[in-house]
């Protein structure tokens, strides 16, 4: 069965660090998300992006975050100068249409922790 | 974004049925209804979904009320492997909001 994957699995990182997280979506997805899970909380909508442009972001997303797809296969989440609230379970999710009638499938997520 | 309430957490004995209920009455005409769950250190991962009619696949069946305003998503017969956070999400917008869930405890 086709599988989101994220890479790396684990990141630690010093408070004020930049970070990229990766993702590979499924290959004939045309939709991506990242969520984000601080520990013990909700699962929280940062961004969507399709044809090459973000579509929604939440107001957690500031200018610290940005999403770029730099090929064919990557989705990639920087953010630019951690903090450490910032330390969260982050997960891609890609889907094949607006999920409406359809669903997404997400990684088995980065855990970054910022210190 | 389309609320859902869900109970915090059931549990169930191994190789029954469970029922978890999810109240959606706020839902629009066209918000489709969805099922995913996040077993534990793993991402969410898709259940099931429907718009008015019920529906069966591999892992569930999805109820949904006449009215829309709720549904209930069923494991035929529950099993170890299926103890996880259960969340019910309406469809709102362009992303699904996920809620608290509902934690589901199966007894051996």
């Amino acid at each position: 069965e086709p599988e989101v994957t994220q890479t790396p699995s684990h990141q630690v990182t010093q408070m004020g660090q930049e970070v990229i997280l990766r993702c590979v979506p499924i290959s004939n997805h045309l939709y991506f998300y990242w969520y984000r899970q601080i520990l013990g909380q909700k699962v929280e909508f940062l961004v969507s992006f399709y044809n090459n442009e973000i579509s929604e972001k939440s107001e957690i997303f500031d200018d610290q975050f940005s999403v770029e797809r730099p090929d064919g296969s990557n989705f990639t989440l920087k953010i630019r100068s951690t903090k450490l609230e910032d330390s969260a379970m982050y997960f891609c999710a890609s889907s094949e249409g607006w999920s409406g009638g359809g669903g997404y499938t997400f990684g088995s997520g980065t855990r970054l922790t910022v210190v | 974004d389309a609320k859902t309430t869900q109970p915090n957490s059931m549990e169930s004995n191994e190789e029954e049925p469970v029922h978890l209920p999810c109240n959606h009455s706020t839902i629009s005409g066209t918000d489709y209804i969805h099922w995913y769950r996040q077993l534990p250190s793993q991402g969410p991962e898709y259940v099931i979904h429907g718009l008015t009619s019920n529906v069966n696949n591999r892992m569930a069946s999805l109820a949904i009320a006449e009215d829309r305003k709720s549904s209930t998503l069923i494991l035929h017969r529950a099993t170890l492997r299926d103890a996880a956070v259960y969340y019910c999400m309406a469809y709102g917008g362009n992303q699904f909001y996920f809620g608290t869930g509902t934690s589901l405890t199966v007894i051996p």
